[in-house]
């Protein structure tokens, strides 16, 4: 158990419509990744979040957006969902980010979403 | 833009036997992970390798990096089928934020 936690594990929804996915990082963790992985793309970053700040964007699509609270948890919202976004979305997260002090990501879960 | 490539991409092996997966990168990285995923779960973290020259084993798996030729391997030796999964290298870049670019998985099955 890596100590991230993601609801929901599985998620069916259909075309067109709205999901979100919740992710809870490891105690005392600032930063939050998020993942897609879909047999087209591979696993492949999406987005970061530090302290509630954005701190990189992968290739994260426009219908996409995240956002992380003052408690630490994220949400990525995916919308106008469209058969391809059917994958694995996993939620890392980790401490320090560069430095000596560095600490490496911790996988989550990850949420099934599937799109009929 | 930081491409990681591995091969083979499908490894079908007996038990019993050694074999090597590569992973090489396309520009420099300040660390290489790899993992273990099993059919549906998360990613599950076997070694980090930090410096040229690192070489770091557990069980049955070896990995090292020779961050000069941009390429790690992931020896393993006398397979057993607990080891079927599907195996990927991630090379991070402290400039690109942390975030892990993978390779596109190999695919291993061990057969008794």
């Amino acid at each position: 158990d890596s100590g991230v936690t993601q609801t929901p594990k599985h998620l069916i929804t259909a075309t067109g419509q709205r999901v979100t996915l919740r992710c809870s990082p490891r105690s005392g963790d600032l930063s939050v990744y998020w993942y897609q992985q879909s047999l087209d793309q591979g696993l492949q970053f999406l987005i970061q979040y530090y302290n509630g700040e954005e701190r990189a964007k992968g290739n994260i699509l426009e219908r996409f957006s995240a956002q992380q609270f003052p408690d630490l948890h994220s949400e990525l919202n995916l919308s106008s969902l469209e058969l391809g976004d059917s994958a694995l979305y996993f939620c890392a997260s980790s401490g320090r980010l560069a430095g000596p002090n560095w600490d490496e990501q911790f996988f989550g879960p990850g949420t099934r979403l599937t799109v009929l | 833009e930081l491409k990681v490539e591995q091969n083979p991409l499908f490894l079908s092996m007996q038990e019993g036997k050694n074999y090597t997966i590569y992973c090489n990168y396309s520009t420099t990285s300040d660390r290489l992970y790899w993992y273990r995923q099993d059919p549906g779960k998360s990613l599950e973290s076997l070694f980090v390798l930090l410096s040229n020259g690192a070489v770091k084993q557990e069980g049955r798996l070896m990995a090292s990096l020779d961050t000069k030729a941009r390429l790690s391997t992931l020896h393993i030796t006398a397979a057993v089928h607990d080891l079927s999964a599907t195996y990927f290298c991630a090379v991070e870049k402290e400039t690109s934020g942390s975030r892990l670019t993978f390779g596109e998985g190999t695919q291993l099955t061990v057969n008794p």
